[in-house]
């Protein structure tokens, strides 16, 4: 089993500039995460989903979408990519409900300048 | 205030020492974890408890929730332990969302 699998690992973007950072998952997993970390700073939870067709909003979803059409992928989307969105972005699954274990994706380190 | 603090934020330690972490956090939680991230890496999980104490390997984790504090042992550490070591705290709820420390760099030269 691969896990959590992101695709692209590395991206640098221009302002204004927009893409989609893909999170793939293969334990059937109900609970899916979008995190960002910044030096200095916790993980974040940009947005989240609790099942195919369902997302909801984290901490910090302004400039951010995302889209769960199917059960194994996540999507999270930039549509006009800002300095402030450079940071380093984590997939994250888990199954459903309380106490349990999240697996997180290898990250995506995304620049924009 | 930030919900949970870790200390130290950095620790060098030699290799062999024994090295506590520590985690304070200010809300009621269902579930503690411990993570760790190599410098470039992923992050993995090391344990997840709501109670007393476990231990994997070298590693020990405890909890008082009374106190609302956690420690990460490591027993005779050695080189391939340097890594960020992250606390997070699950409030509970059907979402099973975290909240997470800013982390604990740890250095063990050999």
């Amino acid at each position: 089993n691969a896990g959590v699998t992101q695709t692209p690992k590395f991206r640098v973007l221009k302002t204004g500039q927009s893409m989609t950072l893909l999170c793939a998952q293969d334990m059937n997993h109900e609970y899916m995460y979008w995190y960002r970390q910044d030096p200095g700073m916790g993980l974040r939870l940009i947005h989240y989903s609790v099942g195919e067709g369902t997302t909801a909003k984290g901490e910090v979803p302004d400039g951010y979408n995302v889209s769960r059409l199917k059960k194994q992928n996540f999507l999270l989307g930039l549509e006009s990519a800002a300095p402030s969105q450079t940071s380093v972005y984590f997939c994250a699954s888990s199954y459903m409900g309380d106490y349990n274990e999240q697996f997180f994706g290898p990250g995506t380190r995304l620049t924009v300048l | 205030k930030n919900e949970v603090e870790q200390s130290p934020q950095n620790l060098t330690a030699q290799e062999g020492e024994f090295i506590t972490i520590n985690c304070s956090y200010s809300v009621g939680i269902s579930a503690l974890h411990w993570l760790q991230q190599h410098p470039g890496g992923g992050i993995v999980s090391l344990f997840m408890l709501s109670s007393g104490k476990k231990k994997h390997g070298r590693l020990i984790a405890t909890i008082n929730i009374q106190e609302k504090h956690s420690s990460l042992h490591i027993t005779a550490s050695h080189p391939r332990d340097s890594a960020v070591y992250i606390c997070a705290v699950g409030p509970g709820g059907a979402t099973n969302k975290l909240i997470f420390g800013t982390g604990t760099l740890l250095a063990v030269q050999p």
